[in-house]
């Protein structure tokens, strides 16, 4: 059964310190690999479409990358603001399927 | 172009009645998604559209449930005979066709007592 599986599920770092978010996938024919952002009582926000292996994308402290089996949502010198939960997502047919996601609170 | 807009934000409602939800995508995309989730979970897919046509539903959306895309512009999602399991944030998302960069409206927050 195809799925993703986010880890951690819950994450707090202090201002300043870096770290990363996993999406492990078993996916047949993964046709792309996503990453929203969702704050508290709204919608999830874009951030990235990943499609090979060996792919990078950035956005201001965010970095994804893809492997054949997982991807990596790399924080650099979080800040406050970047709290929120990131949910990762694979494209199936002509719609994604999420996954739960990670809760990740940045400490001042 | 002020996003998708989805209405109401939130709405409490006995068991047993009927709720409607209206989606009001981005003008220009041919794809409109509904969404569920619930307290500490992703989205879940109920259904999508292209343009007025309703092309697949979830297995998740059941005989209560009916969503309708008249036009191809705005949706509404109905829920017929509300049970407490229906209690849920309700997603709209649109698209242009092939486009996975789904732009998501805030969601109607269903409350069934």
């Amino acid at each position: 059964e195809d799925q993703v599986t986010q880890s951690p599920e819950a994450l707090r770092l202090q201002e300043g310190e870096s770290s990363s978010l996993n999406c492990s996938y078993t996916v047949s024919g993964l046709r792309g690999l996503f990453w929203y952002r969702q704050d508290p009582g709204k919608g999830p926000e874009f951030l990235f479409t990943l499609y090979s292996a060996g792919e990078e994308k950035e956005k201001e402290r965010l970095k994804a990358t893809l492997t054949k089996k997982e991807s990596f949502l790399h924080i650099t010198a979080p800040k406050p603001e970047d709290s929120a939960t990131y949910l990762c997502a694979w494209g199936r047919d002509d719609k994604i399927i999420f996954g739960k996601g990670t809760r990740l609170h940045i400490l001042p | 172009d002020t996003g998708v807009s989805q209405n109401p934000r939130h709405k409490i409602t006995k068991r047993g009645q009927n709720v409607t939800f209206r989606c009001d995508p981005i003008s220009e995309h041919n794809r409109l998604y509904w969404y569920r989730q619930t307290l500490g979970q992703g989205p879940e897919f109920l259904t999508y559209f292209q343009n007025e046509a309703q092309l697949e539903k979830s297995r998740l959306l059941s005989d209560r449930f009916s969503a309708e895309r008249p036009k191809g512009s705005f949706s509404t999602l109905e829920i017929q005979r509300t049970e407490q399991g229906d209690s849920a944030m309700y997603l709209c998302a649109s698209s242009l066709l092939q486009n996975y960069g789904y732009t998501f409206g805030s969601g109607t927050r269903l409350t069934v007592v």
